[in-house]
């Protein structure tokens, strides 16, 4: 049974600090991995996906890379900005591409 | 393209009660997702469509809940004799069928509270 994994749970930092949210997954037989932003009460913004044939991809300031045969993608963030502020989540997908998600990364960027 | 679409986007209801919320998907997406969210929770996988077809239900969803996609555009979601444990956000999503990147699209969500 696939399980996600995301860590820290919870991340505090100021505006302009470079940061890394790591992911992780217990079964590598995945179709593509995605990121997600997740505001209070709404629902989600896909940030970046990678295919499984891929290792990483790049959209502005963020970056986000896969290592599947360890079972591990990490979401980069450049020059966090207060708008970063948010819940990221990672969710991997398989042969039936339901996805399935980590519990999440609570970021706060202060001003 | 005017992104997945979810009606009602709050629904408030008592125990006992039945609701039903609908999902429009993006347009010519022929696949259709139903996650449920509680809080602090990452989403977890109810059901998925491909056109109209059900092709896959979690262990999560009971006899109490039915989705149905007639004609592969909209899908229903209804919750019979609703209980307080239902109570979190549901979220819709929806791919294209052929898209190598299967990207899933998700919809502002609906979200119930059973009192």
């Amino acid at each position: 049974k696939q399980e996600v994994t995301q860590i820290p749970a919870a991340l505090s930092v100021p505006e302009g600090e470079n940061l890394v949210l790591n992911c992780s997954f217990t079964d590598s037989a995945i179709y593509n991995l995605q990121w997600f932003r997740q505001d209070p009460g709404k629902g989600l913004t896909s940030l970046l996906l990678i295919q499984s044939s891929q290792r990483e991809q790049t959209s502005g300031r963020l970056n986000a890379s896969l290592d599947k045969s360890s079972g591990r993608s990490t979401l980069y963030i450049a020059a966090s900005q207060p708008g970063d502020s948010a819940t990221y989540l990672c969710a991997v997908g398989g042969a039936t591409n339901k996805l399935i998600f980590g519990t999440g990364t609570l970021l706060a960027v202060q001003p | 393209d005017t992104g997945v679409s979810q009606d009602p986007r709050h629904k408030i209801t008592k125990r006992g009660q039945n609701v039903t919320f609908r999902c429009d998907p993006i347009s010519e997406h022929n696949r259709l997702y139903w996650y449920r969210q509680t809080l602090g929770q990452g989403p977890e996988f109810l059901t998925y469509f491909q056109n109209e077809a059900q092709l896959e239900k979690s262990r999560l969803l009971s006899d109490r809940f039915s989705a149905e996609r007639p004609k592969g555009s909209f899908s229903t979601l209804e919750i019979q004799r609703t209980e307080q444990g239902d109570s979190a956000m549901y979220l819709c999503a929806s791919s294209r069928l052929g898209d190598r990147s299967y990207e899933q699209y998700f919809g502002p969500g609906t979200r119930l509270t059973v009192t």
